[in-house]
Protein backbone atom coordinates (compact mmCIF):
# COMPACT_ATOMS: atom_id res chain seq x y z
CA UNK A 1 0.00 0.00 0.00
CA UNK A 2 2.27 2.66 -1.17
CA UNK A 3 1.40 6.14 -0.69
CA UNK A 4 1.02 8.27 -4.07
CA UNK A 5 3.20 11.17 -4.80
CA UNK A 6 2.27 15.14 -4.62
CA UNK A 7 3.96 18.11 -3.99
CA UNK A 8 3.38 19.56 -0.90
CA UNK A 9 2.65 23.07 -1.68
CA UNK A 10 1.33 25.16 -4.64
CA UNK A 11 0.08 28.86 -4.93
CA UNK A 12 -0.94 31.56 -7.41
CA UNK A 13 -2.58 34.62 -7.52
CA UNK A 14 -6.23 35.06 -8.13
CA UNK A 15 -7.06 34.20 -11.84
CA UNK A 16 -4.13 32.65 -12.58
CA UNK A 17 -4.05 28.50 -12.93
CA UNK A 18 -2.25 26.37 -10.93
CA UNK A 19 -1.61 22.64 -11.28
CA UNK A 20 -1.05 19.84 -8.99
CA UNK A 21 0.60 16.47 -9.97
CA UNK A 22 -0.30 13.10 -8.37
CA UNK A 23 2.72 10.17 -9.18
CA UNK A 24 2.42 6.54 -8.65
CA UNK A 25 3.00 3.55 -10.29
CA UNK A 26 1.55 1.04 -13.28
CA UNK A 27 -0.24 -0.94 -10.20
CA UNK A 28 -2.33 2.59 -9.43
CA UNK A 29 -2.40 5.71 -11.19
CA UNK A 30 -1.13 3.90 -14.40
CA UNK A 31 -3.21 0.82 -14.37
CA UNK A 32 -6.64 2.08 -14.21
CA UNK A 33 -8.99 5.16 -15.08
CA UNK A 34 -10.23 5.36 -11.01
CA UNK A 35 -8.17 8.51 -10.29
CA UNK A 36 -9.68 11.13 -7.98
CA UNK A 37 -9.27 14.71 -6.01
CA UNK A 38 -10.64 15.58 -3.08
CA UNK A 39 -10.43 19.53 -1.44
CA UNK A 40 -10.54 19.67 2.07
CA UNK A 41 -10.90 22.82 3.97
CA UNK A 42 -10.06 23.34 7.67
CA UNK A 43 -11.97 21.32 10.57
CA UNK A 44 -14.40 19.94 7.24
CA UNK A 45 -14.90 16.66 5.27
CA UNK A 46 -12.76 16.20 2.33
CA UNK A 47 -14.84 17.13 -0.80
CA UNK A 48 -15.10 15.39 -4.41
CA UNK A 49 -13.88 17.53 -6.89
CA UNK A 50 -12.69 14.81 -9.70
CA UNK A 51 -13.49 11.33 -10.41
CA UNK A 52 -12.76 8.60 -12.93
CA UNK A 53 -9.35 10.76 -13.79
CA UNK A 54 -11.83 13.80 -15.28
CA UNK A 55 -15.41 13.93 -14.63
CA UNK A 56 -16.84 16.55 -12.43
CA UNK A 57 -19.39 15.89 -10.28
CA UNK A 58 -22.66 17.89 -10.06
CA UNK A 59 -22.11 21.06 -8.71
CA UNK A 60 -18.24 21.57 -8.86
CA UNK A 61 -16.78 24.41 -11.14
CA UNK A 62 -16.06 23.76 -14.69
CA UNK A 63 -12.60 25.56 -13.22
CA UNK A 64 -11.60 22.07 -11.98
CA UNK A 65 -10.68 19.73 -14.22
CA UNK A 66 -7.99 16.27 -14.67
CA UNK A 67 -5.63 14.51 -16.32
CA UNK A 68 -3.79 11.54 -16.98
CA UNK A 69 -0.53 10.92 -18.84
CA UNK A 70 1.01 7.56 -17.88
CA UNK A 71 1.95 7.04 -13.96
CA UNK A 72 0.81 10.25 -13.31
CA UNK A 73 -2.52 12.13 -12.79
CA UNK A 74 -2.94 16.17 -12.66
CA UNK A 75 -5.61 18.56 -11.43
CA UNK A 76 -5.97 22.23 -12.71
CA UNK A 77 -7.01 24.83 -11.46
CA UNK A 78 -8.01 27.78 -13.80
CA UNK A 79 -8.82 31.08 -12.95
CA UNK A 80 -8.16 30.84 -9.05
CA UNK A 81 -10.07 32.33 -6.47
CA UNK A 82 -9.46 32.82 -2.88
CA UNK A 83 -12.31 29.88 -1.91
CA UNK A 84 -9.95 27.58 -3.50
CA UNK A 85 -7.62 28.03 -1.00
CA UNK A 86 -7.23 24.45 0.50
CA UNK A 87 -5.78 21.04 1.00
CA UNK A 88 -6.02 18.60 -2.13
CA UNK A 89 -5.48 15.48 -2.19
CA UNK A 90 -5.38 12.64 -5.10
CA UNK A 91 -6.76 9.14 -4.40
CA UNK A 92 -6.64 5.80 -6.66
CA UNK A 93 -7.90 2.83 -7.16
CA UNK A 94 -5.29 0.16 -6.59
CA UNK A 95 -6.75 -3.29 -8.11
CA UNK A 96 -9.33 -5.85 -6.81
CA UNK A 97 -7.38 -7.23 -3.98
CA UNK A 98 -6.02 -4.16 -2.73
CA UNK A 99 -7.45 -1.03 -0.92
CA UNK A 100 -6.96 2.48 -2.35
CA UNK A 101 -3.97 4.57 -1.70
CA UNK A 102 -4.37 8.39 -1.17
CA UNK A 103 -1.94 10.97 -1.93
CA UNK A 104 0.06 13.34 1.10
CA UNK A 105 -1.76 16.27 0.03
CA UNK A 106 -1.11 19.59 -1.81
CA UNK A 107 -1.99 22.79 0.39
CA UNK A 108 -2.78 25.59 -2.62
CA UNK A 109 -2.66 28.82 -1.08
CA UNK A 110 -4.17 31.73 -3.17
CA UNK A 111 -1.83 34.82 -3.23
CA UNK B 1 -31.14 13.17 0.62
CA UNK B 2 -28.33 10.91 1.54
CA UNK B 3 -26.90 11.02 4.94
CA UNK B 4 -24.45 9.82 6.98
CA UNK B 5 -24.07 9.96 10.64
CA UNK B 6 -21.23 8.58 12.49
CA UNK B 7 -20.94 7.92 16.46
CA UNK B 8 -19.32 6.23 18.63
CA UNK B 9 -15.69 7.88 19.03
CA UNK B 10 -14.42 9.02 22.47
CA UNK B 11 -11.22 8.86 24.36
CA UNK B 12 -10.22 5.52 25.52
CA UNK B 13 -7.02 3.68 26.21
CA UNK B 14 -4.02 2.03 24.90
CA UNK B 15 -5.33 -1.87 24.09
CA UNK B 16 -8.95 -1.30 24.68
CA UNK B 17 -12.05 -1.61 22.22
CA UNK B 18 -14.47 1.06 20.72
CA UNK B 19 -17.33 0.69 17.69
CA UNK B 20 -17.61 3.50 15.40
CA UNK B 21 -20.89 3.50 13.09
CA UNK B 22 -22.30 4.80 10.42
CA UNK B 23 -26.00 5.13 10.02
CA UNK B 24 -27.10 5.70 6.24
CA UNK B 25 -30.11 7.25 5.22
CA UNK B 26 -31.84 8.39 1.66
CA UNK B 27 -29.76 5.28 0.07
CA UNK B 28 -29.48 1.12 0.63
CA UNK B 29 -26.08 0.59 1.90
CA UNK B 30 -26.16 -2.64 0.37
CA UNK B 31 -26.32 -1.68 -2.92
CA UNK B 32 -22.76 0.40 -2.54
CA UNK B 33 -19.42 0.02 -1.59
CA UNK B 34 -18.78 2.06 2.39
CA UNK B 35 -15.26 3.47 3.45
CA UNK B 36 -14.02 3.92 6.48
CA UNK B 37 -11.72 7.00 6.41
CA UNK B 38 -9.21 7.85 8.62
CA UNK B 39 -7.11 11.19 9.64
CA UNK B 40 -4.45 11.54 12.19
CA UNK B 41 -4.45 15.60 13.54
CA UNK B 42 -2.54 17.41 10.93
CA UNK B 43 -1.99 14.60 8.82
CA UNK B 44 -3.49 13.65 5.23
CA UNK B 45 -6.32 10.96 4.90
CA UNK B 46 -6.11 7.22 4.71
CA UNK B 47 -8.49 4.67 3.43
CA UNK B 48 -9.29 2.20 6.77
CA UNK B 49 -11.16 -0.17 5.68
CA UNK B 50 -14.23 -0.94 2.75
CA UNK B 51 -16.82 -3.24 2.56
CA UNK B 52 -17.66 -4.03 -1.18
CA UNK B 53 -21.30 -3.74 -2.11
CA UNK B 54 -21.46 -7.86 -1.86
CA UNK B 55 -20.58 -7.47 1.89
CA UNK B 56 -17.86 -10.09 1.48
CA UNK B 57 -15.06 -8.50 0.08
CA UNK B 58 -13.25 -6.35 2.53
CA UNK B 59 -10.18 -4.63 2.43
CA UNK B 60 -8.22 -2.91 5.44
CA UNK B 61 -5.16 -0.60 5.80
CA UNK B 62 -2.24 -2.73 6.45
CA UNK B 63 -1.54 -0.94 10.12
CA UNK B 64 -5.32 -2.07 10.98
CA UNK B 65 -5.58 -5.50 9.40
CA UNK B 66 -6.23 -7.96 12.14
CA UNK B 67 -7.64 -5.01 14.53
CA UNK B 68 -10.26 -3.32 12.66
CA UNK B 69 -13.22 -5.51 11.59
CA UNK B 70 -15.49 -3.67 9.34
CA UNK B 71 -19.53 -5.20 9.10
CA UNK B 72 -23.33 -3.78 7.97
CA UNK B 73 -26.66 -4.56 8.87
CA UNK B 74 -28.60 -3.87 5.79
CA UNK B 75 -31.99 -4.21 7.91
CA UNK B 76 -30.81 -1.19 10.19
CA UNK B 77 -29.02 0.37 7.24
CA UNK B 78 -25.87 1.43 9.24
CA UNK B 79 -21.86 0.43 8.62
CA UNK B 80 -19.57 -0.22 11.43
CA UNK B 81 -15.85 -0.43 12.44
CA UNK B 82 -14.87 -2.68 15.49
CA UNK B 83 -11.85 -1.43 16.48
CA UNK B 84 -9.68 -3.78 18.65
CA UNK B 85 -6.25 -3.42 20.38
CA UNK B 86 -6.25 0.92 19.38
CA UNK B 87 -3.41 2.37 19.69
CA UNK B 88 -2.17 6.04 19.77
CA UNK B 89 -1.66 5.94 16.77
CA UNK B 90 -4.93 5.14 15.83
CA UNK B 91 -6.32 8.83 16.77
CA UNK B 92 -7.90 10.84 14.43
CA UNK B 93 -11.38 11.75 13.36
CA UNK B 94 -13.18 8.90 11.31
CA UNK B 95 -14.86 9.28 8.11
CA UNK B 96 -17.79 6.94 7.05
CA UNK B 97 -18.08 7.66 2.74
CA UNK B 98 -20.44 6.24 0.19
CA UNK B 99 -18.27 4.64 -2.91
CA UNK B 100 -19.41 6.53 -6.09
CA UNK B 101 -16.92 4.59 -8.32
CA UNK B 102 -14.07 3.01 -7.01
CA UNK B 103 -12.43 5.45 -4.27
CA UNK B 104 -14.44 8.67 -5.56
CA UNK B 105 -16.81 9.45 -2.48
CA UNK B 106 -19.56 12.25 -2.85
CA UNK B 107 -21.34 11.08 0.33
CA UNK B 108 -19.08 11.37 3.54
CA UNK B 109 -20.48 12.73 7.39
CA UNK B 110 -19.29 14.69 9.39
CA UNK B 111 -17.06 12.70 11.48
CA UNK B 112 -16.36 11.70 14.14
CA UNK B 113 -13.39 11.88 16.27
CA UNK B 114 -11.48 9.15 18.41
CA UNK B 115 -8.75 9.65 21.01
CA UNK B 116 -5.95 6.82 21.79
CA UNK B 117 -3.99 7.36 25.18
CA UNK B 118 -1.21 5.76 26.28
Amino acid sequence: QSALTQPPSASGSPGQSVAISCTGTSSDVGGYNYVSWYQQRPGKAPKLIIYDVNKRPSGVPDRFSGSKSGNTASLTVSGLQAEDEADYYCTSYAGSDNLGVFGPGTKVTVL
Amino acid sequence: QVELVESGGGVVQTGKSLRLSCAASGFTISNYGMHWVRQAPGKGLEWAAVIWSNGIKKHYVDSVRGRFIISRDVSENTVYLQMNSLRPEDTGVYYCARDLSYYSSSDWGQGTLVTVSS
